[in-house]
Order: C-alpha cells, then sequence, then structure tokens
C-alpha cells in the first residue's frame, strides 16, 4: 500500500526555522516526484515546488522560491520542506505528494496526511 | 489569487447532477491535461480525475471529467450527501513552469 506520512504539527515564532517531513512507503520512492502543497485555512492549495528522489533534480514555483528549500533522503525514502526564517504568513497546513511527472500531465494520486505549521509570537 | 476559475459554489438535490467548471489561458488548461481533487474539511485532496478524462481506480463513475479549448469541466451524477465537499482543478502552467490549482468550488447537496 503507498503511503506518504508526514511529521507532526508546529508551534514556532517568527525567525525561527523549521524542516518537515514526508515518509514514503509501499513505492518505489526514487522514481517518483515528490511535490509539497500549501493550503492557507479557507483558501485553495498551492503548489510550492517539487523533487525527484532518484537524481534531486528540485523545482520551485516561482511564488516559492527562494523562500523554502526541498530536499529529499534516498536512504530514509523522505522528503523534506524546510525554512530557514519563519513568518506568521507561513501558518499553513502543508501537504506532500507523489506524481508519475513534473510538468506536462503532473497530477498528484497519492498525499500526505498533512503538516499543520502555526507561526505566531 | 489563481490563474485558474472555478465558481466559489455549486448545489442540487440528492440524485441530481452538478457541474463543475475550471478556466483558464491558452499557455494552461489550453496546453495540458486537467487534473480533479475532492477535499473534505480537514483532510487531504483526493484525486478524484487526471489526464482530463481518467478515473483512478476506486474512484466511481458518477464522476467524469472532460476538457474542451481552455476550459474543463467535473460532472457529478446521481449526487450524494457524501459528495459535499470542496472540489479543485489542477493544471500545468508552462508560462509559469508551475503546476497550479484552481480557487475551489463547494459543493452543496439540498
Amino acid at each position: 500500500e503507498v503511503q506518504l506520512v508526514q511529521s507532526g504539527a508546529e508551534v514556532k515564532k517568527p525567525g525561527e526555522s523549521l524542516k518537515i517531513s514526508c515518509k514514503g512507503s509501499g513505492y518505489h520512492f526514487d522514481t517518483y516526484w515528490i511535490g509539497w502543497v500549501r493550503q492557507i485555512p479557507g483558501r485553495g492549495p498551492e503548489w510550492m515546488g517539487t523533487i525527484y528522489p532518484g537524481d534531486s533534480d528540485t523545482r520551485y514555483s516561482p511564488s516559492f522560491k527562494g523562500q523554502v528549500t526541498i530536499s529529499a533522503d534516498r536512504s530514509t525514502a523522505t522528503a523534506h520542506l524546510q525554512w530557514t526564517s519563519l513568518r506568521a504568513s507561513d501558518t499553513a497546513m502543508y501537504y506532500c505528494a507523489r506524481s508519475d511527472y513534473y510538468a506536462a500531465g503532473i497530477y498528484y494520486d497519492y498525499w500526505g496526511q498533512g503538516t499543520l505549521v502555526t507561526v505566531s509570537s | 489569487q489563481s490563474v485558474l476559475t472555478q465558481p466559489p459554489s455549486v448545489s442540487a438535490a440528492p440524485g441530481q447532477k452538478v457541474t463543475i467548471s475550471c478556466s483558464g489561458v491558452s499557455s494552461k488548461i489550453g496546453n495540458d491535461y486537467v487534473s480533479w481533487y475532492q477535499q473534505f474539511p480537514g483532510i487531504a485532496p483526493k484525486l478524484l480525475i487526471y489526464k482530463s478524462d481518467q478515473r483512478p481506480s476506486g474512484i466511481p463513475d458518477r464522476f467524469s471529467g472532460s476538457k474542451s479549448g481552455t476550459s474543463a469541466t467535473l460532472d457529478i451524477t446521481g449526487l450524494q450527501t457524501g459528495d459535499e465537499a470542496d472540489y479543485y482543478c489542477g493544471t500545468w502552467d508552462s508560462s509559469l513552469s508551475a503546476y497550479v490549482l484552481g480557487p475551489g468550488t463547494k459543493v452543496t447537496v439540498l
């Protein structure tokens, strides 16, 4: 069974750093793209970027480039989303999801359960 | 603000049909397939339709998708109370080099 299991909810202060994780199982982790999606409460999801764990090819949405870092560890079948300096506006639910593709034809067939990140002083 | 357009809400009685539209310019829907997701409050989105009209295994045939030009449509027939959720379309935007998702449509079963 394909599963993406994300790390637990986080409460942070502005300016702090954070790294959240997404562990894949039940499939060959190296050969699917893992994407990250932000969803602010009451709003639609926003695609942040994606990584291909097989060669660490990483692509970012222009809206998020420079704001976050996406990485993956093949040895543990885990993808990460990282911030160096959080802002209150980063408060949101973050989902990881799996895709066969990057670019044309992209769609996400399996999703993690989400990680709620709250940034507040 | 999304580059795709969806109606904020649609509604119908149980057993009836609803149609959700998703429109965008040529660099988006016009150039690529569309996917559709269903989301219940507090739960991750679930893939309903991929490549504009394909259903993953386990998705009932009450859900169907189509695309024409720069617009796509999700139809839900035989509406059930369990279909009350938010529905999002998504497609690749070649001008942004990004996957873009619509603002969502809330389906209400009257």
